[in-house]
């Protein structure tokens, strides 16, 4: 079983749309999670921790369970900005120490 | 922008040859990370350097090595180059010691080798 899967999608939704990514782990004793995005040719950018309680920003809200070792990401409104790639990365051991990434979902918002 | 700096850009190699990537990290920053990223996967860890030291390492040969100097800044070499090396290499920079475990990407090395 890989460390962290993803659908790779891509999804493909017109704007307005919500969306919603869904990512599991393997390490049930990891530490820190995120979602990060990566746009076409570029380096990935962090997009927000992840928290058991839920974390909210704007249009996106990420979402941990520990229990079942799965993390969501939900975007609302969707914009057309909002295509990329959607990574999924654990940090199994917490710290500043490597990070594992998803393979990504890939997100096309269409007009 | 981070602040994270990596040179060259873009790097065309042929099979066999020795490739050196530059990577400077974002004042403050103590740590590099340095990841692969084959066409169509995640970025995977190659190794991070803490203070001048390599501080882990992940499933690479020993043809990847590093370096790190006192200002922080970092090269990853790789010997012998074979295709699969083909990828964008990425170096992230963060602070350890104060609580920071985020890791800024810099724009990453595209590298070809045929």
């Amino acid at each position: 079983r890989k460390e962290v899967e993803q659908d790779p999608g891509p999804f493909n939704v017109p704007e307005g749309a919500t969306v919603a990514f869904n990512c599991t782990y393997s390490n049930s004793a990891s530490q820190s999670f995120f979602w990060y995005r990566q746009d076409c040719r570029k380096e990935p950018k962090l997009l927000m921790s992840v928290y058991s309680s839920g974390n909210e920003d704007g249009r996106f809200t990420a979402q941990l369970n520990r229990a079942s070792q799965y993390i969501s990401l939900l975007i609302r409104d969707s914009k057309l900005s909002d295509s990329a790639t959607y990574l999924c990365v654990v940090n199994p051991q917490g710290g500043n120490t490597p990070l594992v990434f998803g393979k990504g979902t890939r997100l096309s918002v269409i007009a | 922008e981070t602040g994270v700096t990596q040179s060259p850009t873009h790097l065309i190699k042929t099979r066999g040859q020795q490739v050196t990537l530059r990577c400077s990290s974002q004042s403050g920053h103590n740590t590099v990370s340095w990841y692969q990223q084959a066409l169509g996967q995640g970025p995977q860890f190659i190794f991070q350097y803490y203070r001048e030291e390599e501080n882990g390492r992940g499933n690479f040969p020993p043809r990847f090595s590093g370096l790190q100097f006192p200002n922080y800044s970092s090269e990853l070499n790789v010997n012998a180059l074979e295709l699969d090396d083909s990828a964008l290499y990425l170096c992230a920079s963060s602070l350890t010691g104060q609580g920071g475990e985020t890791q800024y990407f810099g724009p990453g090395t595209r590298l070809l080798v045929l």
